[in-house]
């Protein structure tokens, strides 16, 4: 168990569908993070939020809504998606601090039709 | 913006060899990571290196952190098939942590 739970674990939908995928963690920490890993690409940082303010914004398109309602829980609204957007994104969380290790949930593997 | 260059972008050996993965910035970070990921996982965090020269061993895995802290490199020695994955280095920079693009190790039985 790592402490990081994704869900749904895979999911399929059209370019017209509004779907959300969810994070959550269980180890206390104070950082929560967006990754998109598509083949070929380095892990891409999508967002970042730290004591549930956003920190970070990597230039993510619109149709990506990032939600922290709490230092717990982390959301991923979708909407109009592209196939290219078409990857594994992985939910992380840390102590937030300078450095310290991130534990990575075990992905949500999507699939725009 | 910081980057980090791993080699080989690829890898396949035979059991019971020895390898080693690179790891290379322009950039200093505060701690670098390393990390190993399996097919349709997440990342698992292996090592985290902080001093300059600093080098940690983990059974048949030594990770050395540069002098400069801008490099660093992983040593498996005698590769087993369990370790076949992805690793992943990772710099430590304010509150994130940049990832290098990868190396994908194979070890034939």
């Amino acid at each position: 168990e790592t402490g990081v739970t994704q869900t749904p674990r895979h999911l399929v939908m059209g370019m017209t569908n509004k779907k959300s995928l969810k994070c959550e963690q269980h180890l206390g920490h104070n950082a929560m993070y967006w990754y998109k890993q598509s083949a070929k690409k380095p892990l891409e940082l999508m967002f970042v939020y730290s004591l549930e303010e956003r920190v970070e914004n990597n230039s993510v398109p619109s149709r990506f809504s990032p939600e922290c309602p709490n230092s717990s829980h982390l959301f991923l609204h979708l909407h109009t998606l592209q196939p290219e957007d078409s990857a594994l994104y992985l939910c992380a969380s840390s102590r937030g601090q300078a450095g310290t290790e991130a534990f990575f949930g075990q992905g949500t593997r999507l699939t725009v039709v | 913006t910081q980057l980090l260059e791993q080699s080989p972008q690829f890898l396949s050996i035979q059991e019971g060899e020895n390898l080693t993965v690179y790891c290379n910035s322009s950039s200093v970070f505060s701690s670098l990571q390393w990390y190993r990921q399996e097919p349709g996982e997440g990342p698992v965090l292996l090592v985290t290196v902080v001093t300059g020269g600093e080098v940690k061993k983990l059974k048949r895995l030594t990770f050395q952190f540069g002098d400069a802290r801008k490099d660093s490199s992983l040593h498996i020695t005698a590769a087993q098939p369990g370790d076949t994955g992805l690793y992943l280095c990772a710099g430590g920079s304010s509150y994130k942590l940049i990832f290098g693009s990868g190396t994908r190790l194979l070890v034939r039985p």
